[in-house]
């Protein structure tokens, strides 16, 4: 398996404009994390789906942020219009349920920088 | 869910055991323990997890003290690869979201 894809791995942008990020988790993956990593607050969990469900995204600012899962390979997280507090790196995850074994695997991540 | 606590950082000499220490003197009793480590620049990669018992896979070791309320992760012969931020982690089995926080972790040196 390829393991977790994200795109683009690179992105800059100047306030104001809206970004884009792209997940595809691994096959057969029900469960898919999306985190943002700062120098200042570490690594944080914005939301969460189980079966392409929020299942909390009690993280997530909800002003400018919003997370979709239209199938079950493919996730974006959304941000309009952007502010350079969002500059940070953004990590996709994605777990297989199961019993006790919650292993969750991550992408490259996506380095965001908001001018 | 429980908090821990690691040391911010730790050195170590190639070919020696790493030792992480962990506390989480909070953890009740359905809490499992992860570790996941971060090399620079990549996303964190699973380590090892464990209840009560030891565990061991090809990576590490996993020592939880007989109260539960501390844990060490070996990693028996440390190559300078293993240089990273170590994160220690409990959380619910089966339970996700704002429970299942990476804290600061430990940064380990490893030194040839």
């Amino acid at each position: 398996d390829a393991g977790v894809i994200q795109s683009p791995r690179h992105e800059v942008t100047e306030m104001g404009q809206e970004v884009t990020l792209r997940c595809k988790p691994i096959s057969g993956h029900d469960y898919l994390f999306w985190y943002r990593q700062t120098m200042m607050q570490g690594l944080e969990l914005l939301v969460y789906f189980n079966n392409k469900a929020v299942m909390d995204d009690s993280g997530m600012p909800k002003d400018r942020f919003s997370a979709k899962m239209p199938n079950a390979s493919f996730s974006t997280l959304k941000i309009q219009p952007s502010e350079p507090r969002d500059s940070a790196v953004y990590f996709c995850a994605s777990s297989l349920a199961g019993s006790s074994y919650n292993e969750q695997f991550f992408g490259p991540g996506t380095r965001l920088t908001v001018l | 869910d429980a908090k821990t606590t690691q040391p911010t950082s730790m050195d170590c000499a190639e070919g020696r055991a790493a030792n992480l220490p962990c506390n989480h003197s909070t953890i009740s009793g359905n809490e499992y323990v992860y570790w996941y480590r971060q090399i620079h620049s990549q996303g964190p990669q699973y380590i090892i997890h464990g209840l009560k018992n030891n565990e061991t896979n090809e990576m590490a070791s996993l020592i939880i003290t007989e109260d539960r309320k501390s844990s060490t992760l070996i990693l028996p012969h440390a190559t300078l690869r293993d240089t990273a931020v170590y994160y220690c982690i409990v959380r619910v089995d089966g339970l996700w979201g704002q429970n299942f926080v990476f804290g600061p972790g430990t940064r380990l040196s490893v030194l040839p």
